[in-house]
This record gives structure tokens, C-alpha cells and sequence, in this order.
């Protein structure tokens, strides 16, 4: 079983649209998170929820909006895709306390 | 808050020799220092990680540095393979929270 997985892999949209990349982990873990990845293989930190409550929210356009339905799940909305919004966005999970976050395989995001 | 600074940004060794990657960091409370390893199309794997209470640490062919002092940390490869062509990312946390990345290095293995 793949420990933090992500859905869709690829994804290739129109500017304007409306889309959602789900994350799910089997882990267990307490603290989940969205990063991006650019053109230039740059990581930033988008989001971080603890136990379905958002803990980090760094400068990110409201377009963009995270939603924890449960312990186990953290998805990704984002609104009015723009060009700039093309990234690989991975999800990410740790345990309380412990440990460093283990990232799931990404989800390519291609706006056109 | 935290900077990360990562040299070179491409780094080619032919097999057998080491790599060496260097971190600089700037927020004194940084204390996590952990290193990811992103092969092509996946996502970055913890390969390790040195705590500010130590200044070195080994796990087989990998090894990292701590300087706190001169705020620098450094990826020491052994023996390269192959399979040790990626992109290598070093990251700086004041609390294993949120992490701040370096800009990556990507590695060639020449056979």
C-alpha cells in the first residue's frame, strides 16, 4: 500500500477552470501539507493542517484552498487557474513530534 | 525567516569518486537539517538528517556535516552509483514544522 498517495497524476487544464488534487494517507499521521514545485525544481511550503486544523497558510492566493475532511485526507482546490499555477504539487505528511515529512508522488499540473 | 542557500546546482562525478553538496543556512534557531533525494518523476525521499546537537552523521555511503557556528551543512556521497544520479535537496527547519529548501543539486553518475 503507498503510504501518502495523490490523485490526479497528471492533470492538464484550461485557463480559468476550476480544479481539485486529493491526497490520502494510510500513515497515521497527525500534520499534513501541500508544497509546489516550479519550473526550476524550487519546493515552497503552500499549507499545513494539524489534525484537520490549518496550522501554516503561507502567501498564497485565495484561489487556492486547502480542505481536511478527516485525519487521513487533504485536498487541494484551486480556482480560476491561471498559466503561473502550472507546478508539480506534492502532499506531504509527519508524525507529531517525530520524524520529517514524507512526501507523496506529486501531481503534475499543466495550465494552458 | 529561514534562507537556504545550495551550491553547485549541477554536479557530474564519474562512478567510484564522492560528491560533495553544500547548505548555508540564515535563522540561528534552524535546529532540523534534513537532506531529500528526487528521482525523475517522483517525489523527494528523506535519505537523512542531522540534528543542531551534532556535528556529524553517517548511514553507509551517506554522511552530513553541521557546521552551527558558520551556519553551513554539507552532503558527503561515497563511492557513487549509478542509482545516486538524482536531485538532492537540503532543507532547514527551527522545529521539524515547516522546512525551508534549498534550491537543489542535481547529480550525475558518469559510468
Amino acid at each position: 500500500d503507498t503510504a501518502v498517495s495523490q490523485t490526479p497524476k497528471y492533470l492538464v487544464t484550461q485557463m480559468g477552470n476550476d480544479k481539485s488534487i486529493k491526497c490520502e494517507q494510510n500513515l497515521g499521521h497527525d500534520t499534513m501539507y501541500w508544497y509546489k514545485q516550479d519550473s526550476k525544481k524550487f519546493l515552497k511550503i503552500m499549507f499545513s493542517y494539524n489534525n484537520k486544523e490549518l496550522i501554516i497558510n503561507e502567501t498564497v492566493p485565495n484561489r487556492f484552498s486547502p480542505k481536511s475532511p478527516d485525519k487521513a485526507h487533504l485536498n487541494l482546490h484551486i480556482n480560476s487557474l491561471e498559466l503561473g499555477d502550472s507546478a508539480v504539487y506534492f502532499c506531504a505528511t509527519r508524525a507529531v513530534r517525530e520524524g520529517l515529512p514524507d512526501f507523496g508522488p506529486g501531481t503534475r499540473l499543466l495550465v494552458l | 525567516g529561514e534562507n537556504v542557500e545550495q551550491h553547485p546546482s549541477t554536479l557530474s562525478v564519474q562512478e567510484g569518486d564522492s560528491a560533495v553538496i553544500k547548505c548555508t543556512y540564515s535563522d540561528s534557531a534552524s535546529n532540523y537539517f534534513p537532506w531529500y533525494k528526487q528521482e525523475l518523476g517522483k517525489g523527494p525521499q528523506l535519505i537523512i538528517d542531522i540534528r543542531s546537537n551534532v556535528g556529524e552523521k553517517k548511514d553507509q555511503r551517506i554522511a552530513v556535516t553541521l557546521n552551527k557556528t558558520a551556519k553551513h551543512f554539507s552532503l558527503h556521497i561515497t563511492e557513487t552509483q549509478p542509482e545516486d544520479s538524482a536531485v538532492y535537496f537540503c532543507a532547514a527547519s527551527p522545529g521539524n514544522e515547516k522546512l525551508t529548501f534549498g534550491t537543489g543539486t542535481r547529480l550525475t553518475i558518469i559510468p
